[in-house]
């Protein structure tokens, strides 16, 4: 069964805490992002990565790393210095320069 | 600044009637277009994408793309209360792609 996940779907933050956020796909796909939500807003890009070991910032990668040390998985990890993380994460794939798939979604919510 | 401007709305529209969503895009040099469906609390999904200037036609959807003007559209034709959600438009250019806000589709029974 083809596709991407992520996990968890839901996730509590405590202030001064880091967070991973999981996302694997087994759709054979080079490229996967990371998207931020928020209520009413377009999706903003945080990260991308097009192929294993190598990954670029996007518009609003402060606060956030990521690593691609396989081709399958690309966490998302939010650190204490992302300052407004309640937000609505997505992560997608895709053959390089083709359409993008998203996963579920994960819900972070700082407390 | 490459942007990608939708109408927020709502756009309300009667169940059975065509509902026309629009799109336009400022980088002349786009080459790809995607119109993705989120229902509320989930992912987007991919309904349509096309690349050449015309009409691209999948079921009761028919993606418009006319490079000229930078405009995009999707009809909906004989429109039903599960269309109701928000449509992205994604335009992409060599390997990056961006996102419009959306806009929300009310469907009226």
């Amino acid at each position: 069964d083809g596709g991407i996940t992520q996990s968890p779907k839901y996730l509590f933050r405590k202030e001064g805490q880091n967070v991973t956020l999981s996302c694997e796909q087994n759709l054979n796909h080079d490229a996967m992002y990371w998207y931020r939500q928020d209520p009413g807003q377009g999706l903003r890009l945080i990260y991308y990565s097009q192929i294993v070991n190598d990954f670029q910032k996007g518009d609003i990668a402060e606060g956030y790393s990521v690593s691609r040390e396989k081709k399958e998985s690309f966490p998302l990890t939010v650190t204490s210095a992302q300052k407004n993380p309640t937000a609505f994460y997505l992560c997608a794939s895709s053959i390089v320069g083709d359409t993008q798939y998203f996963g579920p979604g994960t819900r972070l919510t700082v407390l | 600044q490459k942007e990608v401007e939708q109408n927020s709305g709502p756009l309300s529209v009667p169940e059975g009637a065509i509902a026309s969503l629009n799109c336009t895009y400022s980088d002349r040099g786009s080459q790809s277009f995607f119109w993705y469906r989120q229902y509320s609390g989930k992912s987007p999904e991919l309904i349509m994408f096309i690349y050449s200037n015309g009409d691209k036609e999948d079921g009761r959807f028919t993606a418009q793309l006319n490079k000229a003007s930078q405009y995009v559209s999707l009809l909906i034709r004989d429109s039903q209360p599960s269309d109701s959600a928000t449509y992205l438009c994604a335009v992409g250019r060599d390997d990056k792609i961006i996102f419009g806000k959306g806009t929300r589709l009310h469907i009226l029974p």
